[in-house]
């Protein structure tokens, strides 16, 4: 079974400039995740996808993040400007329903640094 | 969110036990008690979880204290690919959102 894919694996970019990051989750996963995870610290989810619909999203900076899941599949994360503090480690995540007992698998996630 | 308490970090050595130890006195009667684990470089793996009884699995054993405050991760013999930070969280509510903490930094000595 394929895991979680993410790209790109390592983007630099300049403050104020803007950034894009990709996600497949697992075929048939209906619930995706995104969480920011800044050096030293635990993952933080950003937001939670359930197929298309937006479950949760109360963390996410909405005046210079935004996501989309469209068609249940794929999902684009992207900050527009970025600031230095958005240096960090972004995962996604995905699980086949939004349930306690489903556990959630993980990619290998994308280094963003702003320089 | 209900909150977790874990050491920083602990030690151990090649083929003993480890005990990952994790308190949660503020869980709810419907929170499930979660492990992961992140190796170095790579994303979070799921590990176990739980509600009420000691659960078992390929990877681990979690035990939870019959008060349900508290609860232990168990390897039953640590190898090097054992070292890696491991999370317990707490997750319940609609939508059964993962709070990580800083978690456990565990190291495996040779």
């Amino acid at each position: 079974e394929a895991g979680v894919a993410q790209s790109p694996r390592y983007k630099i970019i300049e403050k104020r400039q803007s950034v894009a990051f990709w996600c497949n989750p697992i075929s048939g996963h209906a619930t995706l995740y995104w969480y920011q995870q800044i050096l030293g610290q635990g993952p933080k989810l950003l937001i939670q996808f359930q197929n298309n619909g937006v479950v949760d999203d109360s963390q996410l900076p909405k005046d210079r993040f935004s996501a989309e899941r469209l068609k249940g599949v794929d999902s684009t994360l992207k900050i527009q400007p970025a600031k230095l503090e958005d240096s960090a480690v972004y995962l996604c995540a995905s699980s086949l329903v939004v349930a306690s007992t489903y556990e959630q698998y993980f990619g290998p996630g994308t280094r963003l640094t702003v320089t | 969110d209900a909150k977790t308490t874990q050491p920083n970090s602990m030690e151990s050595n090649e083929e003993e036990p480890v005990h990952l130890p994790c308190n949660h006195s503020t869980i709810s009667g419907t929170d499930y008690i979660h492990w992961y684990r992140q190796l170095p470089s790579q994303g979070p793996e799921y590990v176990i979880h739980g509600l009420t009884s000691n659960v078992n699995n390929r990877m681990a054993s979690l035990a939870i204290a019959e008060d349900r405050k508290s609860s232990t991760l168990i390897l039953h013999r640590a190898t090097l690919r054992d070292a890696a930070v491991y999370y317990c969280i707490l997750s319940g509510g609609s939508n059964y959102k993962l709070t990580f903490g800083k978690g456990t930094l565990l190291t495996v000595n040779p």
